[in-house]
């Protein structure tokens, strides 16, 4: 299948500080790019939707000026999380979908904010 | 709002046996559902997809039906293994190929 990597894979933080994800889609184009937060022995929860070239997408409750997200290309989209407070501490995921409706989800990264 | 229940947070099983997972959805219509498996730290790792019009999907040991008057999907594993040991995940799409997931069942596999 294909391939999604995400970077860092965990990252600890000064609450107050910014934190920038990286999800890259390997060895295809991601037209539409997932971002999930998951906290633990809980599911993925949608975060928010970016397209190529647009405005991300933001789930209710998802702040979009905390949450900033940047799809500049096919392969590459980022998060980046904007004043962390240890409330912020979780699981993010993304995902990058295929032509066939499947999602290929990155490895995740592990966000610490002391 | 949508609602996705699988049956139990937690299910174990002798090595060889049969595990069942349920997922029971309230308040949509997806027009198709997925499976997904989780190990500890990782991402979901994609198994199967079953459309609406489709009753059963196979795919070597996991076999997956769709029931939307029942609006429940169920999954299947044959001839288990310790090596299926993980979070299963059922997800419905919501539109615009959103997934809504479920909380998942932790498998574990006796030997």
């Amino acid at each position: 299948g294909a391939v999604v990597s995400q970077h860092p894979s965990r990252v600890i933080c000064k609450s107050g500080t910014s934190v920038k994800i990286e999800c890259r889609s390997l060895d295809f184009q991601a037209t539409t790019m997932f971002w999930y937060r998951q906290f633990p022995k809980k599911s993925l929860m949608l975060m928010a939707t970016s397209n190529e070239g647009s405005k991300a997408t933001y789930e209710q409750g998802v702040e979009k000026d905390k949450f900033l997200i940047n799809h500049a290309s096919l392969t590459l989209s980022t998060l980046t999380v904007t004043s962390a407070h240890p409330e912020d501490s979780s699981f993010y995921i993304c995902s990058g979908d295929s032509v066939h409706n499947e999602q290929f989800f990155g490895p995740g990264t592990r966000l610490t904010v002391l | 709002s949508q609602k996705i229940e699988q049956n139990s947070e937690a299910l174990n099983i002798q090595e060889g046996k049969t595990a069942t997972l349920t997922c029971n959805y309230t308040n949509y219509s997806p027009a198709y559902l997925q499976w997904y498996r989780q190990d500890p730290g990782r991402g979901p790792v994609f198994l199967l997809l079953i459309r609406e019009n489709e009753k059963e999907k196979r795919k070597e040991r996991l076999k997956v039906t769709f029931d939307t008057t029942l609006k429940q999907s169920l999954f299947h594993i044959t001839a288990s293994q310790p090596a299926d040991s993980a979070t299963y995940l059922c997800a419905l799409e919501t539109g615009a190929n959103n997934l809504f997931f479920g909380t998942g069942t932790r498998l574990t596999v006796i030997p």
